[in-house]
């Protein structure tokens, strides 16, 4: 079974910015999670979807948003980027029974 | 005070020893306890993920949960050096919403 894919896998933006950044689950995984990892603050939670809906949220602003499609592919978007939004993205997915996360290999965003 | 403690490191130990990572925890209602290893540049790669207070064996590994002491290790028997990366403990509440250590950079020595 295919794992976690997430593209691109890297990206350089300038600050201003906006990005958008894709991740196809696990097939059968409803569940998608996003996580940003930096050297400073490690891994941080940003966002959960299910069934196209987002059912939890970090503590992140508002530039940072997401969504799902009926397929559970989802996207990330980042606007108005800024040097600080340098970091891994990391995708997670999960079945709906289970709270185990399997990662993706992750984007990684440098903003100049 | 950050929610989930963990030794940075580095830890190096020598080829075949055996390995003790541990996290502590502030948080009570956490209830899903998981260890991933991250490689360079890579996704983390789960490990163990544990849900009751105890021992789980695989392989090599072995992860205790001691939930009244908010307490939880991963043991790694006959260290190899392909076991350098970095380890991270995760812990849920149910939420899918994982919070993670700082992660524990380990170096087996050949």
């Amino acid at each position: 079974k295919a794992g976690v894919t997430q593209t691109p896998r890297y990206l350089i933006k300038t600050r201003g910015q906006q990005v958008t950044l894709s991740c196809s689950p696990i097939s059968g995984h409803r569940s998608v999670s996003w996580y940003q990892q930096t050297p400073g603050q490690g891994l941080q939670f940003l966002f959960e979807y299910f069934s196209e809906t987002q059912r939890n949220k970090g503590n992140f602003p508002g530039r940072f948003s997401g969504r799902q499609f009926s397929n559970s592919r989802s996207e990330m978007n980042v606007s108005t980027l800024e040097l600080g939004d340098s970091a891994l993205y990391l995708c997670a997915s999960s079945l709906e029974t289970t709270e185990t996360q399997y990662f993706g290999p992750g984007t990684r965003l440098l903003v100049l | 005070q950050k929610e989930v403690e963990q030794d940075p490191g580095p830890l190096s130990v020598p080829e075949g020893a055996i390995v003790s990572l541990n996290c502590t925890y502030s948080n009570s209602a956490f209830q899903y306890f998981m260890w991933y290893r991250q490689y360079s540049r890579k996704g983390p790669e789960l490990l163990m993920y544990t849900y009751s207070s105890g021992n789980k064996e695989d392989g090599r590994f072995t992860a205790q949960v001691d939930k009244s002491s908010k307490y939880i290790s991963l043991f790694i028997r006959d260290s190899q050096p392909s076991d350098s990366a970095t380890y991270l403990c995760a812990m849920d509440t149910g939420r899918r919403a994982l919070t993670f250590g700082s992660g524990t950079r380990l170096q087996v020595q050949p």
